[in-house]
């Protein structure tokens, strides 16, 4: 996995808006997803890891699926809040006689109340 | 449980010299990878270690090196700092072994400076 790219790269939203990033990655050697949460100071948070094709997962108000073969992943956030303001990250990993996870450059979310 | 945590927090060292960053797994678990963050680069992978064995790095030069011990605690070594080594290093633990992909969780990381 070379290159990961997330889209958009920063959004700005209001409070109660519904929001959702695009994390795009080669499929070769495609072993897992994650999406991390990461706020200024603080370490990564992680929300999901999927690893199926057709993978859908949910936590509260937010949402990740996840297509291996076309090779995205997309992350949903319902009702944005102001407390969701951070940098959502997506990281494939593959296995190639150990993990390599590779993280894209993430997306910077801010919401406005 | 506790969680991932890494020693020391914050490191100002100079170039040319030496540093070894420590990081202490969740409780259990096996697999420890380290990352670096500079300033305008995203999170880097290092290295990963298993079982005592790094099976996969990143890529940076030879003058960053690791190892794991046998309670799963890790270290990484850089040798010979220079001014573009000044990065977070972060550190991860998953309890992902043979069977069932696991989530990594993060450690506080280590700012690391070189004058």
């Amino acid at each position: 996995i070379l290159n990961v790219e997330q889209s958009p790269q920063s959004l700005h939203v209001q409070e109660g808006d519904s929001t959702n990033f695009t994390c795009s990655f080669p499929s070769s050697n495609f072993y897992a997803l994650h999406w991390y949460r990461w706020e200024t100071a603080k370490s990564p948070e992680a929300l999901f890891v999927m690893t199926l094709n057709g993978d859908e997962k949910k936590k509260g108000r937010i949402s990740a699926t996840l297509n291996t073969k076309e090779g995205y992943s997309y992350l949903y956030i319902k009702g944005s809040q102001p407390e969701d303001s951070a940098t959502y990250l997506c990281a494939p990993v593959e296995w190639t006689g150990g993990f390599k996870t590779i993280f894209g450059a993430g997306t910077r979310l801010f919401v406005k109340a | 449980k506790a969680g991932v945590t890494q020693t020391p927090r914050y490191l100002i060292k100079t170039r040319g010299q030496q540093v070894t960053l420590s990081c202490s797994p969740i409780s259990g678990h096996r697999s420890v990878s380290w990352y670096q963050q500079t300033p305008g680069q995203g999170l880097q992978f290092l290295f990963e270690y298993f079982s005592e064995t790094q099976r996969n790095k990143g890529n940076f030069p030879g003058r960053f090196s690791g190892r794991q011990f046998s309670n799963s605690r890790s270290e990484m070594n850089v040798s010979t700092l220079e001014l573009g080594d000044s990065a977070l290093y972060l550190c991860a633990s998953s309890a992902t072994s043979g069977g069932e992909y696991n989530e990594q969780f993060f450690g506080p990381g280590t700012r690391l400076t070189v004058l």
